[in-house]
């Protein structure tokens, strides 16, 4: 199957830095793209959709200017969390929908943020 | 806009023992998805249904949807400790053109007990 592939897989960074997430689609284009937050024992909340071409769809509550989205090409987004605070410590993953019939949705593997 | 419950949160099951997971939405929904999230890791896609009346099946596990109760169901037979995992369903809502959204349950934590 399509394969999305997250890096880092894991990011120590400290307060009031900024820290960027790559999400790729390795054997497929995507031109859209969703970036998901987990915090630990919770379920994923959607924080945005990324659109190639255009700019991102966040959802309620979700701040554009603290996480900025960048979806360059059909095999790239990147998410961009702005002066991070320990608060943004979470597991966030990108996933982006299959081409064709496959109605599947591929997920990357992850990316651990630690801010310090 | 689309909610999605799933129960139980907590499920600790004995090892060749049967249950289900249920997952409720609240609106039109176009497909439904379920996930299996082991501890550190991100998701692995499981089964994606289509439309009402549709079943899949996959070794020990297998999902249902029906559409006009707006619910489906993972039926675990015979459970192994392979098994323990959360798991995750997510109602596919369209809202016209290319906007559409996944959103997730809060999830199972499924522990098999020996």
């Amino acid at each position: 199957g399509a394969v999305v592939s997250q890096h880092p897989s894991r990011v120590i960074c400290k307060s009031g830095t900024s820290v960027k997430i790559e999400c790729r689609s390795l054997d497929f284009q995507a031109t859209t793209m969703f970036w998901y937050r987990q915090f630990p024992k919770q379920s994923l909340m959607l924080m945005a959709t990324s659109n190639e071409g255009s700019k991102a769809t966040y959802e309620q509550g979700v701040e554009k200017d603290k996480f900025l989205i960048n979806h360059a090409s059909l095999t790239l987004s990147t998410l961009t969390v702005t002066s991070a605070h320990p608060e943004d410590s979470s597991f966030y993953i990108c996933s982006a929908p299959g081409t064709g019939f496959s109605y599947e949705q591929y997920f990357g593997p992850g990316t651990r943020l630690t801010v310090t | 806009e689309l909610k999605v419950e799933q129960n139980p949160l907590f499920l600790s099951m004995q090892e060749g023992k049967n249950y289900t997971i249920y997952c409720n939405y609240s609106t039109t929904s176009d497909r439904l998805y379920w996930y299996r999230q082991d501890p550190g890791k991100s998701l692995e896609s499981l089964f994606v249904l289509l439309s009402n009346g549709a079943v899949k099946q996959e070794g020990r596990l297998m999902a249902s949807l029906d559409t006009k109760a707006r619910l489906s169901t993972l039926h675990i037979t015979a459970a192994v400790h392979d098994l323990s995992a959360t798991y995750f369903c997510a109602a596919f809502r369209n809202s016209g053109g290319s906007n559409y959204k996944l959103t997730f349950g809060k999830g199972t934590l499924l522990t098999v007990n020996p």
